[in-house]
């Protein structure tokens, strides 16, 4: 199994453009994460999902934010506009819910110029 | 609400010597706590939970509910130790992490 995959590693684009950042969770989990990482807040959550639905969204900072997942094996964050200040690494991680142990992704280099 | 507090963003230490890693939690109800860690290169993954109360790579962690703290500890630091590491916090399904504390140990 080659884990949780992220894509794409790296994504320099400028302000004002769409960004998409794509998650493939390992097959069988049921819960999916999105997770935004910064030098000065660490890893926040931004959104859960449960068996493709969204339980809490309340970590997606603003509504240029959103987070979707059409199936199981599949998930997308997008942020539209972009702007500098959410230049990060974003990471996907996945369980299976009664196992507490998450599996992350290599996460996404996000600079937004 | 529910918080993990990591003081440190650095730590230095030099090998063979003690290491402590800070955490404390914000939880009205009764905690889940573990500790990842991000190698360089390497994906973030969990190294330890309270509720096994294992010894991982030769790092304990002990929840003192009193204190309402989960410090990561190990008697004797190796190079290989050096990394990211992250106090979490699970509520429901959810995983609340701290900010991180960047261990660095010097030959």
């Amino acid at each position: 199994d080659a884990g949780v995959i992220q894509s794409p590693r790296h994504e320099v684009t400028e302000m004002g453009q769409e960004v998409t950042l794509r998650c493939k969770p390992i097959s069988g989990h049921d819960y999916l994460f999105w997770y935004r990482q910064t030098m000065m807040r660490g890893l926040e959550l931004l959104i859960y999902f449960n068996n493709n639905v969204p339980i809490d969204d309340s970590g997606m900072p603003e509504d240029r934010f959103s987070a979707k997942m059409p199936n199981a094996s599949f998930s997308t964050l997008k942020i539209q506009p972009s702007e500098p200040r959410d230049s990060a690494v974003y990471f996907c991680a996945s369980n299976f819910g009664p196992n507490e142990k998450l599996f992350f992704g290599s996460g996404t280099q996000l600079s937004v110029l | 609400a529910q918080r993990v507090t990591q003081p440190e963003k650095l730590l230095s230490v030099f090998k063979g010597a003690p290491v402590e890693l800070k955490c404390n939690y914000s939880y009205s109800g009764s905690p889940e706590l573990f500790w990842y860690v991000q190698y360089s290169r390497q994906r973030l993954q969990l190294l330890l939970r309270h509720i096994s109360r294992e010894s991982i790579k030769g790092f304990t962690a002990d929840l003192n509910k009193g204190e309402t703290s989960f410090h990561l500890k190990k008697p004797f630091a190796q190079e290989e130790d050096s990394a990211m590491y992250y106090c979490a916090l699970k509520v429901a399904y959810k995983y609340i992490f701290g900010t991180g504390t960047r261990l660095k140990v010097l030959a």
